[in-house]
């Protein structure tokens, strides 16, 4: 099992410029998760999807869309981008075992002109 | 003010210490604590979860809560050179699929041989 993987690993944009960050997952989990990690500042949710054909907004929804495309899937897109938006951006997946364990991505840096 | 709080670090200590990595947290709803560690260029992965108040112990890793102070702790014997890496800590108010993790910071640790 390749777990959760990300495409891509790296990504440079120009501020404007649109971009979809990919996601899929091999463990037939239920849930999958956007986050982006600045430095100090942890993780946080972007979007979740709770189950498949579900779609909810995190802390830190503005200036990104999400499509759960399937149940292995969740693309995370950015429409145009900002400096604001550099970051390293990680997609988790879980599903309900007597507790909700979160399993993540390798993550993608990207970075915003 | 941060939901979470955690100390950034960096955090140095010989090989064999007894650490003591530690979050507050302000929001009474939360419930279910989780201690994450990263390592550089990966994703986070799960350390150890508790629920409610108390202690857990795994090997040589000891989760504590205290919810009247609010307050959690990870404890880590005899540290050992490969687990120099960043310990997130992440809160949530229930267990249920899609649940929203609030994250702290995360502190980094480094041991020395």
């Amino acid at each position: 099992n390749a777990g959760v993987t990300q495409t891509p690993k790296f990504q440079v944009l120009k501020t404007g410029q649109s971009m979809t960050l990919q996601c899929a997952q091999d463990m037939n989990h239920n849930s999958m998760y956007w986050y982006r990690q600045d430095p100090g500042m942890g993780l946080r949710l972007i979007y979740y999807s709770a189950s498949e054909g579900t779609t909810d907004k995190g802390e830190v929804p503005n200036g990104y869309n999400v499509s759960r495309l399937n149940k292995r899937e969740f693309s995370l897109r950015l429409e145009s981008a900002a400096p604001s938006q550099t970051s390293v951006y990680f997609c988790a997946s879980s599903t309900w075992t007597g507790f909700n364990e979160q399993f993540f991505g390798p993550g993608t840096r990207l970075t915003v002109l | 003010q941060k939901e979470v709080e955690q100390d950034p670090g960096p955090l140095s200590v010989p090989e064999g210490a007894i650490v003591s990595l530690n979050c507050t947290y302000s929001n009474s709803a939360f419930q279910y604590f989780m201690w994450y560690r990263q390592y550089s260029r990966k994703g986070p992965e799960l350390l150890m979860y508790t629920y409610s108040s108390g202690n857990k112990e795994d090997g040589r890793f000891t989760a504590q809560v205290d919810k009247s102070s609010k307050y959690i702790s990870l404890f880590i014997r005899d540290s050992q050179p490969s687990d120099s890496a960043t310990y997130l800590c992440a809160m949530s108010p229930s267990n249920n699929a899609g649940n929203m993790l609030t994250f702290g910071g995360g502190t980094r640790l480094m041991v020395k041989p």
